[in-house]
């Protein structure tokens, strides 16, 4: 099974700042990696896929990149709804898709 | 409107049975992967399950293997996930979400998820 290791486990920020959030699999996934928002009592949202695309209505401050088995989101500019739990989440191989264990972006 | 309800959680002693469906609307079901994704209170994402789009093919994560079997019916655009021998560490709220058959790994939408409580 693959795993994703996500770093920092939390990140404070002050609003309107930046922020890198990184993701690391064991094992090559391609580009096959998503990202997501979850915000607490909500279901997790959609940001990324192949590693660098933006889902629909995704705003542009979010990029993703990275390849292999090094991931980034970056936010830019963070806004007050942009603090959250994001969480990466291959798919490389359809057996043993897996979740990373999410980066908490708190108010600094 | 896109639309995923979850229903069948609830509370069930170590060992019990419970069978989870998700009730899909808004989308053309039998296009779309299905997976069911739980998450432990206070925890992070876990895949236990997904289907293909006519429910031929099925993956399990290996803590579940054997014990949950998720299917399908897409004429009544439901999705189920039956879950035996149940344990303490089953807790949590089972979400399902779908993904398109072009990107099946890439879940785009999600339901609100169902609750299950495993203790005694």
């Amino acid at each position: 099974e693959i795993v994703m290791t996500q770093s920092p486990a939390t990140l404070s920020v002050s609003p309107g700042e930046s922020a890198t959030l990184s993701c690391r699999a064991s094992q090559s996934v391609s580009s096959n990696l998503a990202w997501y928002q979850q915000k607490p009592g909500q279901t997790p949202r959609l940001l990324i896929y192949g590693a660098s695309t933006r889902a629909t209505g995704i705003p542009a401050r979010f990029s993703g990149s990275g390849s292999g088995t090094e991931f980034t989101l970056t936010i830019s500019s963070l806004q007050s709804e942009d603090f959250a739990v994001y969480y990466c989440h291959h798919y490389n191989n359809w057996l043993t898709w897996t979740f990373g264990q999410g980066t908490k972006v708190e108010v600094k | 409107e896109v639309q995923l309800v979850e229903s069948g959680g609830g509370l069930v002693q170590p060992g019990g049975s419970l069978r989870l469906s998700c009730a899909a609307s808004g989308f053309t079901f039998s296009s779309y992967w299905m997976h069911w994704v739980r998450q432990a209170p206070g925890k992070g994402l876990v895949c236990v399950s997904r289907i293909n789009s006519d429910g031929s093919s099925t993956s399990y994560a290996d803590s579940v293997r054997g014990r949950f079997t998720i299917s399908r019916d897409n004429a009544k655009n439901t999705l189920y996930l039956q879950m035996n021998s149940l344990r303490a560490e089953d807790t949590a709220l089972y979400y399902c979400a779908r993904a398109p058959e072009v990107s099946p790994g890439v879940i785009d939408y999600w339901g609100q998820g169902t609750l299950v409580t495993v203790s005694s």
